[in-house]
């Protein structure tokens, strides 16, 4: 299978916490998005990269988030001192930059829960 | 700012009947992308369909299909025939141009349940 893949699939944590999860786009796609998807809700985006370059960060990215893709390959996405209202789908997708709209392929998603 | 409105939470239907999922959206921009995408149980989200702008022409696939009106903001879908297999959440998403723009701005979806 040479789609989206992301580790873990589920995460349980205590509240303070740190946690760090993975995603592995598409070998060649150049762009790699993170979003997040709470319950009854469609997905928000957190921030993407160009390669290893991260371009746009969204607001809802407090400064407990980190994420980084250092090859420009895998991507992490650090939560640390986790709060409960971090508990979500967090999903990830990729795609090619370029003039025409390439469509975004989306991950599984970790879902992350904080007791 | 861009939005996007799904205003209906929860549609039931019955196997064979025909459903529309609305979608009303928001965007200052003359160029941009409107997308469906499928969210079965398993939570991985399936791209069904984009659209750009300046092509207002309604796209049929098989039992699916798509109505964009820009005079209203609005991307409707339709299933004909519905099956059980299509019971899931339905987002839809708008996005700018590329190449600068090109993260998603996503609806609270529409969860579709048909029965047998």
């Amino acid at each position: 299978d040479t789609g989206v893949s992301q580790d873990p699939r589920h995460k349980i944590t205590k509240r303070g916490q740190n946690v760090t999860f993975r995603c592995d786009p598409i070998s060649e796609h150049n762009r790699l998005y993170w979003y997040r998807q709470t319950l009854g809700q469609g997905p928000e985006f957190l921030t993407y990269f160009q390669n290893e370059a991260q371009l746009e960060k969204s607001r809802l990215l407090s400064d407990r988030f980190s994420a980084e893709r250092p090859k420009g390959s895998f991507s992490t996405l650090e939560i640390q001192r986790t709060e409960q209202g971090d508990s979500a789908m967090y999903l990830c997708a990729s795609d090619n930059a370029g003039t025409a709209y390439n469509e975004q392929f989306f991950g599984p998603g970790t879902r992350l829960t904080v007791l | 700012a861009q939005k996007v409105t799904q205003a209906q939470t929860e549609i039931s239907v019955v196997e064979k009947e025909d459903v529309t999922l609305d979608c009303v959206y928001e965007t200052r921009d003359t160029t941009y992308y409107l997308f469906w995408y499928k969210q079965p149980p398993s939570g991985e989200l399936v791209f069904l369909i984009r659209r750009n702008s300046f092509d207002e022409q309604n796209e049929i696939s098989g039992r699916y299909s798509w109505n964009f009106q820009k005079s209203t903001s609005s991307f409707n879908f339709t299933i004909t025939a519905s099956q059980v297999v299509d019971s899931a959440v339905y987002f839809c998403a708008l996005s700018e141009a590329p190449p600068d723009g090109n993260k998603l701005v996503f609806g609270a979806g529409t969860i579709l349940r048909v029965k047998s």
